[in-house]
Order: C-alpha cells, then structure tokens, then sequence
C-alpha cells in the first residue's frame, strides 16, 4: 500500500513560488499521484494529477521523477489565498477495487 | 465540471437522535463513494466505500451498525449516524468516482457536512 510522507507544515511569502515534496516509495506501477487542496470546513479540491514526468495547468506543476517514488507540486506566485492544506495522495488497491486515503497533508501558510 | 452536492451542509441534534447525510453526484454517475470523517486540525480519515447496489466496505475501527451507508442509485449515497453521541461530532465528507473510463484516481468532493451532536 503507497503512504506518503509530507511535511506538516510550510510557510511562505506572498508573491514567492511554492515547492511541496511527497515521499510515495511504495507507489504500484499503475499508481497515479494526485494533488488535492483544502480549505478550512470545505471538501478537497483537485489541483493536479501526473504519472511521470512534468504535468503543468493553469494553478500549479507537478514534478515527477524517473522512479516515481516522490513528487513536487509547486505553486507559483502564491498569494493570501493559497492557504491551505495541500494533499498528496496515490492510488491504493485492496480487494480489488481503488480506494483513496489521505496522509496528514501540508498546512501551507502564505504571508503578507 | 464534475459537482458532488451534500446535504445538510450542517445539522445540530440531541444525543441519541439519528441524523442522515446525503451525498450526490449532480452531473455525473458515480460508480464507487466514498465517505471520510475529518476532526478539527486533522487530515480526512475513510470510513466506508460504497458502490451502487451493494453492501457498503467499511474501514477497520469504523462501525457499520452505527454509520449506515446506503448507495441506491448512481447518483445519490447517504450515511446515517445512527444513535449520535457528542463524540460523532465531526465533519463528514464523501467524495464520488465517476463511472466508466480508466479511473487514474481523481476524485469529486463534496462541500463537506457538520454534525455537532448536543
């Protein structure tokens, strides 16, 4: 089963460029990374999705190394907004079917 | 987009009182939904799957005769708490898998649902 690892927490200025790593040393083959952001007292919402290499839309890049076993989301200029919580989530099959399970997240705080 | 819609956005009962949440999929069908339960300051912990039309899977620790998860149509699961307690006071949210495709693991969320149990 693909845990992964994040730091609790960062902080950052506003108007700065933004790097949150994840550690997945157990991601499956047909494991996909997905980034998810959370507001206080709101459902996550989806950032950014890759499988390998360099995926980029219009909030944010994820970077994605040959061995897959981390990912960077980085999030340029941020600002006041930006706060959040900032999930890294992999892929987990058990019995069969797909389930989704959260680690602690990134609390992510940006500064005036 | 893909919208997940939860209902009541926020309930308040007495002790003992039994209170269901509903989750659905507005534009899409959702083969699989899932429900977390997520305490003040803490990440969202899985309860249950559920997939249409059958019994749902519950996570290790989470009660199945207390949290009834019930998934009738393609667009539409809910959980009931049944018996609440002050201590089942959290904020529940499920999230949807649309149906058909390659599923690469996105999921649709829901805005999130606060119970305080008095």
């Amino acid at each position: 089963l693909a845990k992964t690892t994040q730091p609790i927490s960062m902080d950052s200025y506003e108007g700065q460029e933004v790097n949150i790593t994840c550690s997945h040393n157990n991601i499956a083959t047909n494991d996909y990374i997905t980034w998810y952001q959370q507001f206080p007292s709101q459902g996550p919402r989806f950032i950014i999705q890759g499988y390998k290499t360099k995926v980029t839309n219009e909030v944010a890049s994820l970077f994605i190394p040959a061995d897959r076993k981390s990912s960077t989301l980085s999030l340029p200029r941020v600002s006041l907004s930006d706060t959040a919580v900032y999930y890294c989530l992999v892929g987990m099959n058990s019995g069969g079917y797909q389930k989704v399970t959260f680690g602690t997240g990134t609390k992510l705080q940006v500064i005036p | 987009g893909a919208v997940v819609s939860q209902h009541p956005s926020w309930v308040i009962c007495k002790s003992g009182t039994s209170v269901k949440i509903e989750c659905r999929s507005l534009d899409f069908q959702a083969t699989t939904m899932f429900w977390y339960r997520q305490f003040p300051k803490q990440s969202l912990m899985l309860m249950a799957t559920s997939n249409e039309g059958s019994k749902a899977t519950y996570e290790q620790g989470v009660e199945k005769d207390k949290f009834l998860i019930n998934h009738a149509s393609l667009t539409l699961s809910t959980l009931t708490v049944t018996s609440a307690h002050p201590e089942d006071s959290s904020f529940y949210i499920c999230s949807a898998r649309p149906r058909g495709g390659v599923w690469t693991g996105e999921l649709f969320f829901g805005e999130g649902s606060r119970l305080t149990v008095l």
